[in-house]
This record gives C-alpha cells, sequence and structure tokens, in this order.
C-alpha cells in the first residue's frame, strides 16, 4: 500500500493565484481529512469528508478555500486567490472507518509571496 | 471546548536517557486519547492510544495511561534512541462518529549521540 498520496510537496506561488493541492487516499478507507500546519496555530482541521461527502467544513478559514471530492480516490484543497498569511503545511489524512486510525500523507509545504 | 496542552519544548536528551512529554486534557465527553510523531518532511503517524481509564497505550517502547483522576496521558520511554528525534502530539477525540482530533501544540525531542 503506497499509502495517502499528495502533490505537489512543495508550492511557491505569488499573491493572488490559484493553488490547488492534491490527495489520494488509502484505497478503501472512508473519511478523508484536510489539515493545515503552522507554528503558530499549529494542525487545525480544515474539512473532512465521509463517502466523499464533506461532513464537517467549518474549520474552513474563509471563502478563499475551497475542497472537493469527486470520487473515492481523489480530493483537491483549492485556495483563490491565495495570500501570504496562507502560507504552511497542508495534510491530507485518510480513515477506514469510524474509530480507525487516521493515515497523514507527507503533506505540501505551501508558500505565498 | 475539549482542548490537549502539552509541555512546551524543545526537550533535548541524550540518548539512553529516560524521557517523558507531559500531556494534560479537558473533554466534554468521555474521550479517547492518542500520541503520534511527526519525523521531519513527513506527516503524522499514530504512536499509540487508549480509549478507556486506566488503559495503557504502548508501542516501540513508548508508553502512556490514560488518568482520568488527573486527565493525563503522559508519554513515557525507558531509554530513548537518535532515531526518535521527532515531534510528538498528543490528541483527543469524543466522538467516534465526528472524528474530530483534538491535537496539542507538538512536543519537539531531539536526542544526541
Amino acid at each position: 500500500d503506497a499509502g495517502v498520496i499528495q502533490s505537489p510537496r512543495h508550492e511557491v506561488t505569488e499573491m493572488g493565484q490559484e493553488v490547488t493541492l492534491r490527495c489520494k487516499p488509502i484505497s478503501g478507507h472512508d473519511y478523508l481529512f484536510w489539515y493545515r500546519q503552522t507554528m503558530m496555530r499549529g494542525l487545525e482541521l480544515l474539512i473532512y469528508f465521509n463517502n466523499n461527502v464533506p461532513i464537517d467544513d467549518s474549520g474552513m478559514p474563509e471563502d478563499r478555500f475551497s475542497a472537493k471530492m469527486p470520487n473515492a480516490s481523489f480530493s483537491t484543497l483549492k485556495i483563490q486567490p491565495s495570500e501570504p498569511r496562507d502560507s504552511a503545511v497542508y495534510f491530507c489524512a485518510s480513515a477506514a472507518y469510524g474509530n480507525s486510525p487516521l493515515h497523514f500523507g507527507n503533506g505540501t509545504r505551501l508558500t505565498v509571496t | 471546548g475539549d482542548s490537549v496542552t502539552q509541555m512546551e519544548g524543545p526537550v533535548t536528551l541524550s540518548e539512553e536517557a529516560f524521557l517523558t512529554i507531559n500531556c494534560t486534557y479537558t473533554a466534554t465527553g468521555y474521550p479517547s486519547l492518542f500520541w503520534y510523531v511527526q519525523y521531519p518532511g513527513e506527516g503524522l503517524q499514530l504512536l499509540l492510544k487508549a480509549t478507556k481509564a486506566d488503559d495503557k497505550g504502548s508501542n516501540k517502547g513508548f508508553e502512556a495511561t490514560y488518568r482520568k483522576e488527573t486527565t493525563s496521558f503522559h508519554l513515557e520511554k525507558g531509554s530513548v534512541q537518535v532515531s526518535d528525534s521527532a515531534v510528538y502530539f498528543c490528541a483527543l477525540t469524543t466522538s467516534a462518529s465526528a472524528r474530530q482530533l483534538t491535537f496539542g501544540s507538538g512536543t519537539q525531542l531531539t536526542v544526541l549521540p
């Protein structure tokens, strides 16, 4: 099993540009999570899906952020327009069922200049 | 709301030293407790967990006991190795269905040879 796969590993973009982060969860996992990690705020849950349906997006900071899961093997997190304060490491994680451990990807380090 | 408080880092130890990383929590319900570890450049990995009072989670020489009376879940290891250098996160969830993990701020551990 390849684990949770995120792309790209690093993204550098200019303020105002659109950014799309991608995630492929572990096959067969029903839950998918997007987290953001910064020095100031630590790990924050942005949104999570169950069977491709968004369940809780209360952690999404504002309308500039959107997430989709068109099928069980792919999810995107989009920021449009990006701002320097969005600079962080974004993690995707998946879980098999309700009480199983989360499996994290290696993250995407986003830098917005 | 739920919260997790970890001891401030960074923590620097010599190889074979004893490790304790303190973790206390507040929770509105009956939480399950976790320790995750993050190695440089990687996502978080589940290290151990405990789901009810007095349970002891253990893995790779690390242990933590769920203490309901003191609302604590301290991480210990009797003899650390250089390869244990990482960031350690204490976390809890109070709802298996909601899958909301609340993380502590993380403790950076460096083990010197």
